[in-house]
């Protein structure tokens, strides 16, 4: 158990929809790091929250979207949705601001599937 | 940008043979991380090297940062079932002020007794 939640562990949705997927990450880590893995593919860094502010920014669609809340939660919202956002979300934390810092190792998640028809 | 290759994509091994897996990054890497995935499962941060040419050992796993910092490699030694799984290299990148880490492409493992 890396302490990192995320809900729902499922989401079945139509194109056209949007969702919320939520984060919360370990105790004490303030960054959370939002992926994406497509089927059979590697981990695509989305975007990173720092302590309540936008950190850094990776291959995020414009229909996408994410925020950190004061008590460090996350939420990933996609919107408008397409069968190709079909993926695992996944979600990590580390204590600092700079990702691949020495110590500054991400947990993962258990992630949310989400299925869009 | 910054591309962070891994091969080979899928090795199909016995259970005690040896596997190797190899990452190289079209940029200079201030360190690198390894992380495995099992079957179902999220990625499990496995180690950090930090210096040119370090080698760290984790029971049966060694693993090693090239000299020109570009490279690494992860070798398992006498395989085993447990080790079934994506192993993925993953390098920082500076972006302005910020950094992410990119992850390379995953070498995925099968184990048979």
């Amino acid at each position: 158990d890396s302490g990192v939640t995320q809900t729902p562990k499922h989401l079945i949705t139509a194109t056209g929809q949007r969702v919320t997927l939520r984060c919360s990450p370990r105790s004490g880590d303030l960054s959370v790091y939002w992926y994406q893995q497509s089927l059979d593919q590697g981990l695509q860094f989305l975007i990173q929250y720092y302590n309540g502010e936008e950190r850094a920014k990776g291959n995020i669609l414009e229909r996408f979207s994410a925020q950190q809340f004061p008590d460090l939660h996350s939420e990933l919202n996609l919107s408008s949705l397409e069968l190709g956002d079909s993926a695992l979300y996944f979600c990590a934390s580390s204590v600092s601001a700079l990702a691949g810092d020495p110590g500054n190792e991400q947990y993962f998640g258990p992630g949310t599937r989400l299925t869009v028809t | 940008g910054q591309q962070v290759m891994q091969i080979p994509q899928y090795q199909h091994v016995q259970e005690g043979e040896d596997f190797t897996t190899y990452c190289n990054s079209s940029t200079t890497l201030s360190n690198i991380q390894w992380y495995k995935q099992r079957p179902g499962g999220h990625p499990v941060f496995l180690i950090q090297l930090v210096k040119s040419g370090e080698v760290k050992k984790q029971k049966r796993l060694t693993f090693q940062f090239g000299e020109a910092k570009k490279n690494s490699s992860l070798h398992i030694t006498a395989t085993q079932t447990t080790d079934v799984g994506t192993y993925f290299c993953a390098g920082p990148a500076l972006t302005g002020t910020a950094s992410k880490l990119t992850f390379g492409t995953g070498t995925r493992l099968q184990v048979t007794l």
